[in-house]
Formats: C-alpha cells, sequence, structure tokens
C-alpha cells in the first residue's frame, strides 16, 4: 500500500471516447505529478501540480487534459486520443515541488489501450 | 540536451551480487534518486545520493560520484524478489526529475 491510488487500473479506449482517469493520495502532500510510462523508455512527466495549481506542462498535447480540484485528487481526462497513446499512466505525489530530497510516490498506474 | 544511461537488461544469479551502473548529464543537480518498479506495479523509492560516496540501506547499497557524472546500485544477497526493473532518476537545477529508461534485472536460481 503506497498511499496512492489510481483507477481504472486498466483502460480500453477508442479514438472516439472519452474518459478520465483518477489519482487520489491519502500521505498528505500538496504535489501532484502525472507520468507516461512506455516500454523501454524514461518516465515522461506530463503535469505537475503544486498546492492546486499547475505549474508544469511539457508540451503535451491538448487532448490530455488535466484537473486538480483539491491537493489530494487528480484527473486526467482524455479525448480523442490516438493509439500511440497506449501507455502506462502513473500518478505520484510529494510534500511539494521543491526541495532536493522531495521524494515522489507513486500509485500503480492505469494501463491504457487506445483501439 | 538532457540525458541518463544506464543498462537496458542485466542477468544475475540468486545469492550472488550485482552493480548496476548510472551516467548522466543534466542541466544542474539536486540529488539523484533509485527506484524499484515490479513488473505491473508502482516505482517504489530505494535510496537518494546527494553527496559522493556511498549509502548502505541492508542489501542495498547506492554510489555517487557528482565529478564523474555517475551511480551505481549494488545489490547483495540477490533473491528472486529482486527481480525487477531499476530506474535512476536525477533531480536538474529546476528540481524536476529527469528519468532513465529502466535497467530490467532478471534473478536466476
Amino acid at each position: 500500500e503506497t498511499g496512492v491510488t489510481q483507477t481504472p487500473r486498466h483502460l480500453v479506449m477508442g479514438m472516439t471516447n472519452k474518459k478520465s482517469l483518477k489519482c487520489e493520495q491519502h500521505l498528505g502532500h500538496n504535489a501532484m505529478y502525472w507520468y507516461k510510462q512506455s516500454a523501454k523508455k524514461p518516465l515522461e512527466l506530463m503535469f505537475v501540480y503544486n498546492f492546486k495549481e499547475q505549474t508544469e506542462n511539457n508540451s503535451v498535447p491538448s487532448r490530455f487534459s488535466p484537473e486538480c480540484p483539491n491537493s489530494s485528487h487528480l484527473f486526467l481526462h482524455l479525448h480523442t486520443l490516438q493509439p500511440e497513446d497506449s501507455a502506462l499512466y502513473l500518478c505520484a505525489s510529494s510534500p511539494r515541488n521543491s526541495g532536493d530530497q522531495e521524494t515522489q510516490y507513486f500509485g500503480p498506474g492505469t494501463r491504457l489501450l487506445v483501439l | 540536451g538532457q540525458n541518463i544511461d544506464q543498462p537496458t537488461e542485466m542477468t544475475a544469479t540468486e545469492g550472488a551480487i550485482v552493480q548496476i551502473n548510472c551516467t548522466y548529464q543534466t542541466s544542474g543537480f539536486n540529488g539523484l534518486f533509485w527506484y524499484q518498479q515490479h513488473a505491473g506495479e508502482a516505482p517504489t523509492f530505494l535510496s537518494y545520493n546527494v553527496l559522493d560516496g556511498l549509502e548502505e540501506k541492508g542489501r542495498f547499497s547506492s554510489f555517487l560520484s557528482r565529478s564523474k557524472g555517475y551511480s551505481y546500485l549494488l545489490l547483495k544477497e540477490l533473491q528472486m524478489k529482486d527481480s525487477a526493473s531499476y530506474l535512476c532518476a536525477v533531480k536538474d537545477s529546476n528540481y524536476q526529475l529527469i528519468w532513465g529508461a529502466g535497467t530490467k534485472l532478471i534473478i536466476k536460481p
């Protein structure tokens, strides 16, 4: 039990569908992150929220839309995705997005397949 | 550009010792992390180095040389449950984590 949960764990969607990924952290952290993990590639940081404010958007296509209603919840809204968007989407949290020894704690991820 | 290099895959024998290397080129340095990720699971924190030298934590140790842009993770008395991917990540000058692609470690009986 890492304290960070993600739902759903697996998702199959067509290119015209709209779906949302949910992340919840029970660690009292103030920073939350979305990452994309593709096979044999480094983790790609997508979005960072610090105290509910988006502080990082790494040139992510607009078909990915994040939402952070409070410090404990993070969503990733998906629409008109492409097959190359198939990957493991990981959520993480940390006390805050600064400092050197800030450790990020990860959820188990959502395995997404776009057909 | 920023780059983290680590071997794609390594194989070792149960009970043995294995060293996983990581070299990095980043804009600034604010610490290096090692994470373990079992297949289908979340990455979990293993170790953190910000000063040169060796940090020991049970069967796992992590070494850092900032002048060489180099770190390694040393796993002793390998167990089958150590079969996993090991991710190296560096915090750059903006305190963002730059990740390596991970090393898949296969333990054989």
